[in-house]
């Protein structure tokens, strides 16, 4: 069973809309870490957030804000205020406090900000 | 140079060349791992090094070869590849092999198998 469900294949919007993405992930372990990375297309994953387990708090970072939440096992990405330079494809990955850094990767989102 | 550097970017082979991808980065960290990203699928690990060490293969062929010379570089030789290995080749590194390290990457190295 894939630990990582990115539900979402492709979003598209017009510049300025909010969208949000969806990381729904699985896992036994009590400690565990959740990531968001970017890749443009220049092809490079960009580092974005990470989120310990026992910390619920949502950030937000400028236009970028991050919903995690236990009890659905999930932790979403927001961005408010969408521009173009926010097309890419974005990943959600865990990594399981287990003491390996194996990462598990979703699929991934591929969002288009039409202008 | 900063982060991680891969060569070379674009690489078009055949079934039975020989080549190798180079990874290097520059962050002083001692874990390094190569990744397989298809489309449409979940980026697939292939190896970690930690401190130099092999600590992981997911069941890759045997025609992929990983190196690891020191904490910096990292290699992946290739060899009588398969059409369907052709993808984006990445390499990525972090401070050691702890879960919640995050993991930096490089852009990748397009290979293409004919």
């Amino acid at each position: 069973a894939q630990k990582v469900t990115q539900a979402q294949t492709e979003i598209s919007v017009v510049e300025k809309e909010d969208v949000t993405l969806d990381c729904v992930y699985e896992t036994r372990d009590t400690t565990y870490y959740l990531f968001w990375y970017k890749q443009p297309p220049s092809g490079e994953l960009v580092f974005l957030i990470r989120r310990n387990s026992f910390d619920e708090q949502n950030e937000i970072s400028g236009r970028y804000s991050w919903n995690f939440q236990k009890s659905t096992s999930s932790f979403n990405f927001t961005i408010t205020a969408s521009q173009v330079v926010d097309s890419a494809v974005y990943f959600c990955a865990l990594s399981e406090g287990s003491g390996r850094n194996q990462f598990y990767f979703g699929t991934g989102t591929s969002l288009t900000v039409i202008p | 140079e900063t982060g991680v550097t891969q060569t070379p970017r674009h690489l078009v082979m055949g079934m039975t060349n020989k080549k190798s991808l180079k990874c290097e980065q520059h962050l002083g960290h001692n874990a390094m791992y190569w990744y397989k990203q298809s489309a449409k699928k979940p980026l697939e690990l292939m190896f970690v090094y930690n401190f130099k060490e092999q600590t992981e293969n997911n069941s890759v062929p045997s025609r992929f070869s990983p190196e690891c010379p020191n904490s910096s570089h990292l290699f992946l030789h290739l060899h009588t590849l398969q059409p369907e290995d052709s993808a984006l080749y990445l390499c990525a590194s972090s401070l050691d092999f702890i879960a919640y390290n995050e993991q930096f990457f490089g852009p990748g190295t397009r290979l293409t198998v004919l």
